[in-house]
């Protein structure tokens, strides 16, 4: 079983609609968990980073972990087509460890 | 520096051929990740630093790569007789602590041929 699971997508919505990104991970003593986008043809940019159980809202974006069903989510409110890109969820697996990648969900916005 | 630097943007190497990659991480950050991109797939780890200390290099694919931090700062990956399934693009991140926000460079694009 892959450590962090992400549906590839695409995922595609409309203009000012909500995105719901989600991810799952293996380990239970995970400790920390980062939202990345990345555009095409360029590095990953760190979008959001959540520690604690429940909601972290930064302008747009929410970040929800939830540890004891191991998942942690990524909401777009008002969906722009500049927010097209892929989405990768990242975790600190446990304490000392690397941070591990999901493969990574493409949205899709249109106008 | 303000940013992850890594050098160079670009490289292509004949199959066989030994190449070095660069990371200047953020001043200051202990904690230093390599990773492999494949195209259409997310970062694949390779190893990482706590300063000069390598921690884990369990996703370095073979004994032909190999990565080093000697002063706790600048690291660079090698990769010797490269082959094609080496093409890829590698980044490198930084953090200023363990489980910290860690933040990506340029990355390399090696292209094998």
């Amino acid at each position: 079983q892959k450590e962090v699971e992400q549906n590839s997508g695409p995922l595609s919505v409309p203009e000012g609609a909500i995105a719901s990104l989600n991810c799952t991970y293996s380990d239970r003593g995970s400790q920390s968990f980062f939202w990345y986008r990345q555009y095409s043809g360029k590095s990953p940019e760190l979008i959001m980073s959540i520690y604690s159980n429940g909601d972290k809202e930064d302008g747009r974006f929410t970040a929800q972990l939830n540890k004891a069903s191991q998942y942690v989510s990524l909401l777009i409110r008002d969906s722009q087509p500049s927010d097209s890109a892929t989405y990768l969820c990242a975790v600190n697996l446990q304490a000392g460890t690397a941070l591990i990648f999901g493969k990574g969900t493409t949205l899709s916005v249109s106008s | 520096g303000a940013g992850v630097s890594q050098s160079p943007r670009y490289k292509v190497a004949k199959r066989g051929q030994d190449v070095a990659l660069r990371c200047d991480p953020i001043s200051g950050h202990v904690s230093l990740f390599w990773y492999q991109q494949a195209l259409g797939q997310g970062p694949e780890f390779l190893t990482y630093f706590q300063n000069e200390a390598q921690l884990d290099k369990s996703g370095l694919p073979s004994d032909r790569f190999f990565a080093e931090r000697p002063e706790g700062s600048v690291s660079t990956l090698k990769i010797q007789r490269t082959q094609q399934e080496d093409s890829a693009v590698y980044l490198c991140a930084s953090s200023a602590s363990m489980g910290a926000e860690a933040f990506f460079g340029q990355g390399t694009r090696l292209t094998v041929v």
